[in-house]
C-alpha cells in the first residue's frame, strides 16, 4: 500500500513569514495526526483529526498554528507568522484504528528551518 | 503529560552484537509501542505490546514489559549496520479521554560494520 505522503520535504523561510505543509494519509485511515519533532527530541503531538473533525488540539499553539482536514482525507498545517523556535521536522501520521490502540504510519516529514 | 524515557541516550556496538534499549514510564498504560527512525526519515512502527503481555517477538526484535517496574526493553539480536537509527518508545495513558501516543527522546543506536 502507498505510504503517508508529505510535501514539501524541506522548507527554509524567514521569521514572521508563513508556511504550509501538506499531508495525504493512507487510504482508508480515518485518523490523522500532526507531530512536531525538534532536533534531538521525540515527536510531540500537535493535533489529531478523526475524519474531518478535530479530536485533540490541546498542544497546538493556536495563535500561530492552524490545521484543517477537508473532506476527511488530505490535511494542511499552517504556521503564520513563523518564529525561530518553530524550526523542526513536522511529521504527519495516520492510523486505521481511532486512537493509539494500534501502530501509526508516519510520513517522511517536512524539515522546516526558520532563519 | 506522561512520557517514556529511553536509556541509554546513545549506544554504539559492533555488527553481530546484541543491542538493548530500555524505556521507563510514569503511569499506568494500555500499551507501549516501539518505533525506529532513520536519519532524516519518518518513524516506522516496530512492535506494540499490551499491558497484559510480558514479552513479544518480531524477527530479531524482542520486547519485554514489566508493568510493576513501569519499564520496557527492546532487544535487537545479531545487529546489522542497517539497524543504525534512533529508537523511540511511545506510551498511552490507560483510560485517557482520547489517548494519544507520547514519545520519549529516543536512543540513538550506531552499529559499526
Amino acid at each position: 500500500e502507498a505510504g503517508v505522503a508529505q510535501s514539501p520535504r524541506y522548507k527554509i523561510i524567514e521569521k514572521r513569514q508563513s508556511v504550509a505543509f501538506w499531508c495525504n494519509p493512507i487510504s482508508g485511515h480515518a485518523t490523522l495526526y500532526w507531530y512536531q519533532q525538534i532536533l534531538g527530541q521525540g515527536p510531540k503531538l500537535l493535533i489529531q483529526f478523526q475524519n474531518n473533525g478535530v479530536v485533540d488540539d490541546s498542544q497546538l499553539p493556536k495563535d500561530r498554528f492552524s490545521a484543517e482536514r477537508l473532506k476527511g482525507v488530505d490535511s494542511t498545517l499552517k504556521i503564520q507568522p513563523a518564529k525561530l523556535e518553530d524550526s523542526a521536522v513536522y511529521l504527519c501520521a495516520s492510523s486505521l484504528v481511532r486512537g493509539p490502540w494500534g501502530g501509526y504510519t508516519f510520513g517522511s516529514g517536512t524539515r522546516l528551518t526558520v532563519v | 503529560s506522561q512520557q517514556g524515557e529511553e536509556d541509554p541516550q546513545a549506544l554504539s556496538i559492533q555488527e553481530g552484537e546484541n543491542a538493548t534499549m530500555n524505556c521507563s514510564y510514569k503511569t499506568s498504560i494500555n500499551n507501549l509501542q516501539w518505533y525506529r527512525q532513520n536519519s532524516g526519515r519518518g518513524l516506522v512502527h516496530l512492535i506494540l505490546i499490551r499491558s497484559n503481555e510480558r514479552e513479544k517477538h518480531s524477527g530479531r526484535l524482542r520486547v519485554t514489559l514489566d508493568t510493576s517496574k513501569k519499564s520496557s526493553s527492546l532487544l535487537i539480536t545479531a545487529s546489522r549496520a542497517a539497524d543504525t537509527a534512533s529508537y523511540f518508545c511511545a506510551t498511552v495513558n490507560y483510560g485517557g479521554s482520547q489517548g494519544n501516543l507520547i514519545f520519549g527522546k529516543g536512543t540513538k543506536l550506531s552499529v559499526k560494520p
